[in-house]
């Protein structure tokens, strides 16, 4: 059971708009922590596609932006590419009773029809 | 470029130690960063388990606090884990990866990963 919810899967055709939604509470996202999305291809190691809520690390394309509202966040990929289809992750901070944790959404399947 | 490097045994058994250490090349572990340990159960996402910071502080995820050790060696520019009691349940991918020095503290840089399985 992940801290955050993210659908287990999306999907869309090619050239469509399609967005990852992330949801957390007043402890994570609510408690005003930046949200963080990765992208992972099976074999390899995460890579983060999307900082601080929208900002792309450099070499992300622009067809990749996040936003983040409350205690929900959203990574959203237009004009999708067949090259999209990977994992998705959200990834947060937690306030706990130990102090701050890292928090990761549970992924999203991206499938390109 | 930084780049990070996992090692340690590919196999441990269970009641075992899991034993990994994460190299650093291309920036100072010294640096104003945390290096975290994440993991990834065959199929499954990922589960963050602890961070340490270059003074030896450190944080767990609550549900492994008792099994798990996280240590820097600034000599050596290296960070290692250290899981006790391990069980088929610990059998994963396991990475580390640095913190970004910036606000919001992403995720920034990772190794490639190391697979850890727990079986006699």
């Amino acid at each position: 059971q992940s801290v955050l919810t993210q659908p287990p899967s999306v999907s869309g055709a090619p050239g469509q708009r399609v967005t990852i939604s992330c949801s957390g509470d007043s402890f994570n996202i609510g408690a005003g922590y930046d949200v963080h999305w990765y992208q992972q291809f099976p074999g390899t190691a995460p890579k983060l596609l999307i900082s601080i809520n929208n900002n792309r690390p450099s070499g992300v394309l622009d067809r990749f932006s996040g936003s983040k509202s409350g205690t929900s966040a959203s990574l959203a990929i237009t004009a999708l590419q067949a090259e999209d289809e990977a994992d998705y992750y959200c990834q947060s901070y937690d306030s706990s009773l130990s102090g701050r944790e890292a928090v990761f959404g549970g992924g999203t399947k991206l499938t390109v029809l | 470029q930084v780049q990070l490097q996992e090692s340690g045994p590919g196999l441990v058994k269970p009641s075992g130690t899991l034993s990994l250490t994460c190299a650093v090349s291309g920036g100072s572990i010294s640096s104003s960063h945390w290096w975290s340990w994440v993991r990834q159960p065959p199929g499954k996402g990922l589960e963050w388990i602890g961070e340490v910071y270059h003074t030896g502080s450190t944080t767990y995820i609550p549900s492994l606090k008792g099994r798990v050790t996280i240590s820097v060696d600034k000599s050596r520019n290296q960070f290692s884990l250290r899981l006790t009691s391990v069980t088929a349940a610990d059998t994963a991918v396991y990475y580390c990866a640095r913190q970004a020095a910036v606000a919001g503290n992403p995720f920034d840089y990772w190794g490639q990963g190391t697979l850890v399985t727990v079986s006699s």
